[in-house]
């Protein structure tokens, strides 16, 4: 099955840095690398996602790279700011039954200080 | 809130007792998903129905017990539980077909004494 690693798993940053963080996942099969955030005690929520025929995609502050060869697939958020501190997952589907099923990093605790 | 929502919010039960958690999409999505959150460890998915029909079963121990009437409901039947299974478990519903896009409910934050 799929495995996905995810580092680092705590990322502490100055509010306006920028903060990076990596996933590598193992199945050439998956084609769709979805990024979650959750803030302490809610649900996670999609942030940006990227399929496998694009290489990189944006969304105002935060943008997603895939390097489909060496799998892997990164997170970039610049101008951080303390609304940003939050659990970030990565994640890798591969499509099954119609559906497409996750497998998802451990986590990345952002802490971004004021 | 409406989107996908759970009940309870909260549980505390005995290992000998027997409970039901509870998830409603309201998205016209046609799948859903049981996942299990603990500390320090990566989503775990449970079981995945599509269009009321169950297509993955990760290994699950049977003391969770999944039924899924119609594409819009889902439970998770709780029997005979570990103090290991205390975690927070999450439901999330998608549309097969079209965006692969899953939404996630607020969770129920499971206790097992």
């Amino acid at each position: 099955g799929e495995n996905v690693e995810q580092h680092p798993s705590t990322l502490s940053v100055q509010e306006g840095d920028s903060a990076v963080i990596k996933c590598t996942y193992s199945d050439s099969a998956s084609n769709y690398f979805p990024w979650y955030k959750q803030e302490l005690g809610k649900r996670p929520q999609l942030i940006i996602d990227i399929r496998s025929n694009v290489g990189e995609k944006k969304d105002q502050r935060i943008a997603v790279t895939l390097n489909k060869t060496a799998k892997h697939f990164s997170l970039h958020i610049t101008e951080t700011q303390p609304e940003d501190s939050a659990v970030y997952f990565c994640a890798a589907s591969t499509a099954s039954g119609g559906s497409y099923i996750p497998t998802f990093g451990r986590g990345t605790s952002l802490i971004v200080h004021p | 809130e409406t989107g996908v929502t759970q009940t309870p919010r909260h549980l505390v039960m005995g290992m000998t007792n027997k409970k039901s958690l509870k998830c409603e999409q309201h998205l016209g999505h046609n799948a859903m998903y049981w996942y299990k959150q603990s500390a320090k460890k990566p989503l775990e998915l449970m079981f995945v129905y599509n269009f009321k029909e169950q297509t993955e079963n990760n290994s699950v121990p049977s003391r969770f017990s999944p039924e899924c009437p119609n594409s819009s409901h889902l439970f998770l039947h709780l029997h005979t539980l570990q103090p290991e299974d205390s975690a927070l478990y999450l439901c999330a519903s998608s549309q097969v077909g079209r965006e692969n896009t899953q939404y996630f409910g607020p969770g129920t934050r499971l206790t097992v004494l």
